[in-house]
């Protein structure tokens, strides 16, 4: 199975501060990537698709970027509303994997 | 609008069984591949199983092989999963999720795989005896 190694796994940043999350596949996966937002008690939301596709309704200030085996995904400026966890998955091959999460906490 | 809505779980004991049930509305169920995912307490997110949009096909996680079973009634627009000789280890909120398919842009194929775009609320399955 394709392993996700996503980094940090945690971090504590500043309503408006830039943030960036970063995730690595064992092996080429090209774009077939995601992100997703987990808020504490909800399923998980889809973010970014196709390594770097904003989903439909999801802010502008998020944005991602990568192809290949290096991703990242950047809050440009952080809003209340975006503490939470993200997870980063990889859709290339079965099974389908996920990063271990980065969770993201007010400074 | 798009909605996933999960039942079935509670509290059981080792080596019991569970059916869990999705019910999906706001799209047509029948065309699209579903999956359960699971987030164990405190845990990230583990993916389970994958049906495909017709039932012909299914594939599972290697911690669940040989003991849960997904399952499909396009005309109920339902999801299920079986799940047998259940394990501690098998503590977890179980989400179904609707699959959509990509490409690579470079070569045209399809990629084997699936992003999720639409997910549950969730239900909580406890393993305890």
């Amino acid at each position: 199975a394709i392993q996700l190694t996503q980094s940090p796994s945690s971090l504590s940043a500043s309503i408006g501060d830039r943030v960036t999350i970063t995730c690595r596949a064992s092996q080429d996966i090209s774009s077939a990537f995601a992100w997703y937002q987990q808020r504490p008690g909800k399923g998980p939301q889809l973010l970014i698709y196709d390594a770097s596709y904003l989903e439909s309704g999801v802010p502008s200030r998020f944005s991602a970027s990568g192809s290949g085996t290096d991703f990242t995904l950047t809050i440009s400026s952080l809003q209340p509303e975006d503490f939470a966890t993200y997870y980063c998955q990889q859709f290339h091959s079965n099974p389908l994997t996920f990063g271990g999460g980065t969770k993201v906490e007010i400074k | 609008q798009v909605q996933l809505v999960e039942s079935g779980g509670g509290v059981v004991q080792p080596g019991r069984s569970l059916r869990l049930s999705c019910a999906a509305s706001g799209f047509t169920f029948s065309s699209y591949p579903v999956h359960w995912v699971r987030q164990a307490p405190g845990k990230g997110l583990e993916w389970v199983a994958i049906i495909s949009y017709d039932a012909t096909n299914e594939y599972y996680a290697e911690s669940v092989k040989g003991r849960f079973t997904i399952s499909r009634d396009n005309s109920k627009n339902t999801l299920y999963l079986q799940m047998n000789s259940l394990k501690t280890e098998d503590t977890a909120v179980y989400y179904c999720a609707r699959g959509q398919a990509s490409y690579d842009f470079l070569t045209g194929y399809p990629f084997s795989g699936y992003y999720l775009d639409c997910w549950g609320q969730g239900t909580l399955v406890t393993v305890s005896s």
